[in-house]
């Protein structure tokens, strides 16, 4: 089945730790997308790459970063310069042709302990 | 920039009652519009699109959303609501505009069913 994978569901960090999400994508999907949800704010951009070797920052981008080494794959750091990072993520991905109908995994969790 | 409005936080309605989800939308050309549906500790699933043409649009669940442009509103109907429907729902918007790939999403209505 294509999709796209998160991992890990729920993911614990210390403080001062870096800590990576993972995103994968079956789809062929040039673009994809890292979101972070707290309540009540709905979704705010981190970043977006569309294509390979290439990415954006978004709206809230102090304190992650990303890569994009393969199409399939586009993993989110979260620093220890996040001030504030526990929140859920959700990663995403578009097809160009659909017009930015975006396809979203199921999120990661992520705690500050 | 674009940017996009629900009003409404929280909505409480009665199983087999109407729906209706308000959205405005901001953006200076004609846009591209949806509804994604969020259940607890899940990822977003798209209801339903709006791109051009006919301005009532169906979606999957039974959903349905108007496109008024003289209104920039998009707002999200359903006739007779399941208590399954209980979830979070987003709008978003996407620029129409050649190699942007951004989507907005407005903060979300949380939709509560009395059963």
């Amino acid at each position: 089945d294509g999709g796209i994978t998160q991992s890990p569901k729920y993911l614990f960090r210390k403080e001062g730790q870096n800590v990576t999400l993972s995103c994968e994508q079956n789809l062929n999907h040039d673009a994809m997308y890292w979101y972070r949800q707290d309540p009540g704010q709905g979704l705010r951009l981190i970043y977006y790459s569309q294509i390979v070797n290439d990415f954006q920052k978004g709206d809230i981008a102090e304190g992650y970063s990303v890569s994009r080494e393969k199409k399939e794959s586009f993993p989110l750091t979260v620093t220890s310069a996040q001030k504030n990072p526990t929140a859920f993520y959700l990663c995403a991905s578009s097809l160009k042709r659909t017009r930015n109908e975006a396809f979203f995994g199921q999120g990661t969790r992520l705690t500050v302990v | 920039a674009q940017s996009v409005t629900q009003p409404d936080i929280h909505i409480t309605v009665s199983e087999g009652a109407s729906l209706e989800l308000r959205c405005n939308y901001s953006y200076g050309a004609t846009p591209y519009l949806f509804w994604y549906v969020q259940s607890p500790g899940q990822g977003l699933q798209l209801l339903l699109k709006y791109f051009s043409g006919d301005t009532l649009v169906q979606g999957i669940k039974g959903f349905e959303a108007e496109f008024k442009r003289s209104q920039s509103s998009f707002n999200l109907r359903k006739p007779s609501v399941h208590w399954s429907d209980a979830a979070e729902y987003f709008c978003a918007v996407a620029a129409s505009g050649a190699g942007s790939y951004q989507l907005t999403f407005g903060k979300g209505t949380k939709l509560s069913v009395i059963p």
